[in-house]
C-alpha cells in the first residue's frame, strides 16, 4: 500500500509569487491534515479535511493560504502571494477511521521564499 | 490552548548509552499523548502512544509513561543505536480535537 505522497519535495520561489503544494493521501483515507514547521520550531496544524469538506481550518495563518480537496482525494495548498515568513516544511497526513489514533505523514515539502 | 514543550537538541550520545528526551504538556481534560520520529528524508512515523494516565507506550525499545500528575511523557531507551539518529517529536491530541499539537522536536545523534 502506497503511503502519503507530497509534491514537490522542495520549492524555491521569490516573494510575491504563487506556489501550489500537493498531497496524495493513502487511498481510502477520508481524513486529511496539513501541518507546517517553520524554522525548526514546532509543527503547527493548519487545517483538516473530512472527504472534501473543511472540518477545521483554525490553523490557517491568513487568507493568502487556500486549501482544496476536490472529490475528496488529493489536496492542494496554494500560497498566493508568498511571503518570506511562509518558508518552512509543509507536511500532509491522512487517517482512515475518525476514531483511529494514527495519522500517516508524508515526507513534507520544503518551501523556501526568497 | 494546548501546548507541548520538549527539550532542545541536539542530543549527542554514544552507541549503547541511555536516552531520555523530556516532554511536558499543557492541556485541558484528558489528552492522548504520542511520540513521532522523523528519520532523514522521510515523513513522521508514529513511534508510540498512550491514551490515559499511567499508560506506558512502547515500541522498538523506546518507552514513555503518561504521567498526569507531572503532565509529562518522557521518552526513554536503555541502549541507543546509530540507527536511532533522527528527530523526535512529542505530540498530544486534545479532548474533542482531531488535530495534533506538537513540540518543537529534538534531534538525536548517536555516534558509533
Amino acid at each position: 500500500e502506497a503511503g502519503v505522497t507530497q509534491f514537490p519535495s522542495h520549492s524555491v520561489i521569490e516573494k510575491g509569487q504563487t506556489v501550489t503544494l500537493r498531497c496524495d493521501p493513502i487511498s481510502g483515507h477520508d481524513n486529511l491534515y496539513w501541518y507546517r514547521r517553520v524554522m525548526g520550531k514546532e509543527i503547527k496544524f493548519l487545517l483538516h479535511f473530512v472527504k472534501e469538506s473543511k472540518q477545521d481550518e483554525s490553523g490557517m495563518p491568513n487568507n493568502r493560504f487556500l486549501a482544496e480537496r476536490t472529490g475528496g482525494t488529493y489536496s492542494t495548498l496554494k500560497v498566493q502571494p508568498a511571503e518570506l515568513e511562509d518558508s518552512g516544511v509543509y507536511f500532509c497526513a491522512s487517517k482512515g477511521d475518525a476514531n483511529s489514533y494514527e495519522q500517516y505523514f508524508g515526507p513534507g515539502t520544503r518551501l523556501t521564499v526568497t | 490552548g494546548d501546548s507541548v514543550t520538549q527539550m532542545e537538541g541536539p542530543v549527542t550520545l554514544s552507541e549503547e548509552a541511555f536516552l531520555t528526551i523530556n516532554c511536558t504538556y499543557t492541556a485541558t481534560g484528558y489528552p492522548s499523548l504520542f511520540w513521532y520520529v522523523q528519520y532523514p528524508g522521510e515523513g513522521l512515523q508514529l513511534l508510540l502512544k498512550a491514551t490515559k494516565a499511567d499508560d506506558k507506550g512502547s515500541n522498538k525499545g523506546f518507552e514513555a509513561t503518561y504521567r498526569k500528575e507531572t503532565t509529562s511523557f518522557h521518552l526513554e531507551k536503555g541502549s541507543v543505536q546509530v540507527s536511532d539518529s533522527a528527530v523526535y517529536f512529542c505530540a498530544l491530541r486534545g479532548t474533542g480535537r482531531r488535530a495534533l499539537t506538537f513540540g518543537s522536536g529534538t534531534r538525536l545523534q548517536v555516534q558509533p
